[in-house]
């Protein structure tokens, strides 16, 4: 069974622009959750997502949104980028709306210049 | 969710059994405790979890003690590729509840 799909793996972007990252979750997973992991913060959650709704979210600004579309692949969006919004993004993917166990992708690296 | 603690790092000699420590000693009658580790550049893993009982697994046993204020993630037989950082996370199941990752405590395995 394929695990969790990130792409694209690698992104460098600048102060501004808009960027939309994608997620393909483990065949049968129903929810996708988000998450931003810097070096100062750490691993922090920002929304999850199950049958196409937002269930659970994060302490982030609107400028991070995302969706869910009938296939259960996900996509999240940042706009007006800002250079803290470099991060390593992940995405997991569980069986149902806050289950525990999640399985993670490799994530999306964002470079904001 | 409850509050954990680990130490920042620890070292284990290949081979030997790793055993990690966490501290949650305002653990609710019904968290969870689960385990999960980060190898570098790639995405958080699911170890195992627990709620009263010890629990053991393909890759590792958990130990919760019996007032459930503390826990420990043992590898029984610790390898290179066991080196990460890993994650001790109180939580209670249910729609609501989502994971919040602290710093976790690095792991190096030594030849």
């Amino acid at each position: 069974k394929a695990g969790v799909t990130q792409t694209p793996r690698y992104l460098i972007k600048t102060r501004g622009q808009q960027v939309t990252l994608s997620c393909s979750p483990i065949s049968g997973h129903r929810s996708v959750s988000w998450y931003q992991q810097t070096p100062g913060q750490g691993l922090q959650f920002l929304f999850e997502y199950f049958s196409e709704t937002q269930r659970n979210k994060g302490n982030f600004p609107g400028r991070f949104s995302g969706r869910q579309f009938s296939n259960s692949r996900s996509e999240m969006n940042v706009s007006t980028l800002e250079l803290g919004d470099s991060a390593l993004y992940l995405c997991a993917s569980s069986l149902g709306v806050g289950r525990n166990i999640q399985y993670f992708g490799a994530g999306t690296r964002l470079s904001v210049l | 969710d409850a509050k954990t603690t680990q130490p920042t790092s620890m070292d284990c000699a290949e081979g030997r059994a790793a055993n990690l420590p966490c501290n949650h000693s305002t653990i609710s009658g019904n968290e969870y405790v689960y385990w999960y580790r980060q190898i570098h550049s790639q995405g958080p893993q699911y170890i195992i979890h627990g709620l009263k009982n010890n629990e053991t697994n393909e890759m590792a046993s958990l130990i919760i003690t019996e007032d459930r204020k503390s826990s420990t993630l043992i590898l029984p037989h610790a390898t290179l590729r066991d080196t990460a950082v890993y994650y001790c996370i109180a939580i209670e199941s249910g729609a609501n509840s989502k994971l919040t990752f602290g710093k976790g405590i690095t792991l190096s395995v030594r030849p």
